[in-house]
């Protein structure tokens, strides 16, 4: 099967221009989650959804940051404006079980770093 | 809340032998699940091996097997023969019963030498 598809790869921008990131999942797989990992730490939770509606956001910076996934399949995560601490990976990953599959491993795609200069 | 320690920055193993990277965590949840990911320096995350908590066996995969003690809350994740292609960073992580929210620790970097 295919994996968790992620785009840019890379990306470089100056603080306070707005970025956008895409996501799509392993087909079949309702919760889709986005990740920062900054480096040299592990990856912290952004946002998890499950089909179309959001799960969890508690960790996502709100004033600056913003995801949705309108059809329950793809999404896109912004921010705007950036800052020079957004500086990280942003990792997308999906799972095929919604809240009682905790044995199922995330999949995850290989990342957008991104570059705030 | 749920909380991952990894204790060491990082390992050194000689190619071949067997090498032990520690993960400790805290829940006050009885029903969790604990995962070992991989991520190479390329960057993308290789789930390795889990283990539930009602599980009454250790986990094992390959050459991956995980040391689980429920009582002292650790799942420490043992690789043996390694290869220089086990040259990565190790993760440790967690997710509850009642969330799908995997909480990930600081990570280990791993370099294997010849």
């Amino acid at each position: 099967e295919a994996g968790v598809a992620q785009s840019p790869r890379y990306k470089i921008i100056e603080k306070r221009q707005s970025v956008a990131f895409w996501c799509n999942p392993i087909s079949g797989h309702a919760t889709l989650y986005w990740y920062q990992q900054i480096l040299g730490q592990g990856p912290k939770l952004l946002i998890q959804f499950q089909n179309n509606g959001v799960v969890d956001d508690s960790q996502l910076p709100k004033d600056r940051f913003s995801a949705e996934r309108l059809k329950g399949v793809d999404s896109t995560l912004k921010i705007q404006p950036a800052k020079l601490e957004d500086s990280a990976v942003y990792l997308c990953a999906s799972s095929p079980k919604g809240t009682t599959g905790m044995n199922s491993p995330l999949h995850f795609g290989n990342g957008t770093r991104l570059t705030v200069t | 809340a749920q909380k991952i320690t990894q204790t060491q920055p990082g390992m050194f193993v000689q190619e071949k032998e067997a090498v032990t990277l520690d993960c400790t965590y805290d829940t006050s949840d009885p029903s969790y699940g604990l995962f070992w990911y991989k991520q190479p320096s390329s960057g993308e995350m290789i789930f390795l091996i889990y283990q539930g908590s009602y599980d009454q066996q250790n986990a094992t995969e390959g050459r991956y097997s995980l040391n689980f003690q429920k009582a002292r809350k650790s799942a420490n994740l043992v690789i043996s023969a390694s290869q220089l292609g086990d040259s990565a960073m190790y993760f440790c992580a967690m997710r509850e019963d009642n969330t799908d929210k995997l909480i990930f620790g600081t990570g280990t970097r791993l370099q294997v030498f010849p």
